[in-house]
């Protein structure tokens, strides 16, 4: 059973698009997180929820909007795609926000392409 | 505010050779200390951590990584590594109140045979 799971796996489209990403933990866990990785392997964090609670939010594009149902799920929605935001995103989860302190659990990476 | 520092960006090593990947923080409070393992085309996987206690933390697939208060350091380190080790090595801080993890920039440590 995979823990954290992210579809798609692989996503190419075209600037000026709206994609979004999926992530689910079956893990229990009370907070998730979105991560970005770039070209040069940078991880950086983007969007985190505790139990459906915007916790952080970093200096992110408004196109950028994350949902969350539910604290099993986290999506990642992106308006107006621009090259830029060509990447990895990783989701990943962690028991509790205090607890991204003692263990995060990622999922495979989502690599989106803008062409 | 914390940050992290991965001194080399790469690092190429001899299989069954030791390999030291360097990491660097700081921090004006405590901290907990991370190295993650990202294989190709794979998600970050914890190697170790440093929460409190022993500063010689010992991880998985035989790494291990010394918490150096004084020297700000919490190098990785494997006596004798496998091919399969190859991999982007993360170096991560978190502070002791929680909320978020930052990562270092990664090394990538290649194996040769």
């Amino acid at each position: 059973d995979t823990a954290v799971s992210q579809t798609p796996k692989y996503l190419v489209t075209q600037m000026g698009n709206d994609k979004s990403i999926k992530c689910e933990q079956n893990l229990g866990h009370d907070t998730m997180y979105w991560y970005k990785q770039d070209s040069k392997k940078f991880l950086k964090i983007m969007f985190s929820y505790n139990n459906k609670e915007l916790i952080i939010n970093e200096t992110v594009p408004n196109r950028f909007s994350p949902k969350s149902p539910d604290k099993a799920h986290l999506n990642l929605h992106i308006n107006s795609l621009e090259l830029g935001d060509s990447a990895v995103y990783f989701c990943a989860s962690s028991q509790d926000w205090a607890s991204m302190a003692t263990e995060a659990f990622f999922g495979q990476g989502t690599r989106l392409t803008v062409v | 505010a914390q940050s992290v520092t991965q001194l080399d960006s790469q690092v190429p090593v001899f299989e069954e050779a030791p390999v030291e990947l360097r990491c660097n923080y700081s921090s004006s409070v405590s901290v907990y200390l991370f190295w993650y393992v990202q294989y190709p085309n794979q998600g970050l996987q914890l190697l170790l951590k440093y929460l409190s206690g022993s500063t010689l933390v010992k991880g998985i697939n035989g790494f291990e990584a010394e918490f150096n208060k004084s020297q700000t350091s919490f190098h990785l380190r494997k006596p004798s590594v496998h091919i399969s080790d190859t991999a982007e090595y993360f170096c991560a801080v978190a502070n002791t109140g929680g909320f978020k993890t930052i990562f270092g920039a990664g090394t990538r440590l290649f194996v040769k045979a």
